[in-house]
């Protein structure tokens, strides 16, 4: 099935720095969301973008919605241990279907 | 709000043998529900749309007979893994949409429940 393309791939990180990551996909789409994957758990919705060039936070993650519909960038400021994890973005296009991202492995160094 | 279970959260089965995992949603109505499946270190692949009173729409190379969906009520989707084999163990995972946001943008919302992992032997 179709994926999103994401990078990086994975990352090492010290705490406290800031990480960024981005998605990019071939067709448009109306809404852009991350989620949060812990081991042997289900994705936890992080942020949902729903206009083109929207700028949304929750607390240390910021992420927004590429001008052209067919990106998406998550940063996350003063990365903490509790930060690890495997990030995807999702899109839909006004459809039912989620198109995930291919996943961000982040690993924080204490 | 907007909590989804499944259960069992683990099962290791005999091959040949049928599993059921449930999918519900505690604290909210959902008319369409969603199954993923996800492989190690792999992102999640939707199989099927649960549409309660109505047939599943199964992705494209989803044997339909071999992934039985059904979603008889407002809060329960069900998936059975028929004469299941070593190549379907995996991590699979419901998702469902909240009927209240309909009509909003953030109805395409999905909310994730904790995924069962099916190991066959």
């Amino acid at each position: 099935g179709q994926q999103l393309n994401q990078s990086p791939q994975s990352m090492f990180i010290q705490e406290g720095e800031d990480v960024s990551m981005n998605c990019t996909s071939s067709s448009i789409f109306n809404t852009w969301l991350w989620y949060k994957q812990d081991p042997g758990e289900g994705p936890v919705l992080l942020i949902a973008l729903y206009k083109a060039g929207e700028l949304t936070s929750n607390g240390r993650l910021t992420a927004q919605f590429g001008i052209t519909r067919k990106d998406s960038f998550l940063n996350i400021s003063a990365s903490i241990p509790s930060d690890v994890g495997i990030y995807f973005c999702a899109g839909t296009s006004g459809t039912y279907k989620y198109i995930f991202g291919t996943g961000t492995r982040l690993k924080v160094l204490a | 709000g907007a909590v989804v279970s499944q259960h069992p959260s683990r099962v290791i089965c005999k091959s040949g043998t049928s599993v059921k995992i449930e999918c519900r949603s505690l604290d909210f109505q959902a008319t369409t529900m969603f199954w993923y499946r996800q492989f190690p270190k792999q992102s999640l692949m939707l199989m099927a749309t649960s549409n309660e009173g109505s047939k599943a729409t199964y992705e494209q190379g989803v044997e339909k007979d071999k992934f039985l969906i059904n979603h008889a009520s407002l809060t329960l989707s069900t998936l059975t893994v028929t004469s299941a084999h070593p190549e379907d163990s995996s991590f699979y995972i419901c998702s469902a949409r909240d009927r209240r946001l309909a009509g909003g943008s953030s109805y395409n919302e999905q909310f994730f429940g904790p995924g069962t992992r099916l190991t066959v032997l």
